[in-house]
């Protein structure tokens, strides 16, 4: 069975300091791995996927299939980035976590 | 094409009453999914359609649940004798056959049921 544990449902940090978001799985194969986003009153967004190790608005994820981890991070948030932010995990069927609500405070 | 259309935005219903939402994918992609959301928790699958073949549901979806996807293109959700339970977000997402790409979600569907 797969499964995606968020252990923080809220997180809140000052602008201008590092957040990082924690997201740990469990799967027996070779893991797909997601960080979606929903602003207020947007729709859910694929924010970045671990396969393209790429950078998206200053976030970056590491996979550690050692520790079963994707922590999301950024070195400097802004206000812009409050929202809630999901860890998914899967190929065709994904799995969500419960989500971590991420508040930036000027 | 302007992403995934979902129908209607909102749904209030009287308990065991009928209710059916529609969506619209986008048209590229030949992948179609529904997912649920209650309030505190992340997206929970529901079921998944490739082409017009549904194939798979989840075990959250009993037998007052179907879905249909009947050319491959638009897809509903109907939910018979409706109960306080079923009150959530519905999710529809859409993809490429290559499901590492990533979903596209839909705007959802929040049903009531009183």
């Amino acid at each position: 069975a797969q499964r995606v544990t968020q252990p923080e449902k809220l997180l809140s940090v000052f602008k201008g300091a590092p957040v990082e978001l924690k997201c740990n799985y469990s799967y027996s194969g070779s893991p797909e791995l997601f960080w979606y986003v929903q602003y207020s009153r947007q729709r859910l967004q694929l924010l970045l996927r671990h396969i393209s190790r790429e950078s998206i608005k200053g976030f970056t994820a590491d996979l550690n299939k050692g520790e079963t981890s994707f922590h999301l991070k950024k070195p400097f948030a802004q206000e812009e980035d409050s929202a809630m932010y999901y860890c998914a995990l899967g190929g065709y069927k994904l799995s969500f976590g419960a989500g971590t609500t991420v508040t930036v405070r000027a | 094409d302007t992403g995934v259309s979902q129908d209607p935005r909102h749904k209030i219903t009287k308990r065991g009453q009928n209710v059916t939402f529609r969506c619209d994918p986008i048209s590229e992609h030949n992948r179609l999914y529904w997912y649920r959301q209650t309030l505190g928790q992340g997206p929970e699958f529901l079921t998944y359609f490739q082409n017009e073949a549904q194939l798979e549901k989840s075990r959250l979806l009993s037998d007052r649940f179907s879905a249909e996807r009947p050319k491959g293109s638009f897809s509903t959700l109907e939910i018979q004798r409706t109960e306080q339970g079923d009150s959530a977000m519905y999710l529809c997402a859409s993809s490429l056959a290559l499901p590492a790409e990533g979903y596209t979600f839909g705007s959802g569907t929040r049903l009531t049921v009183v």
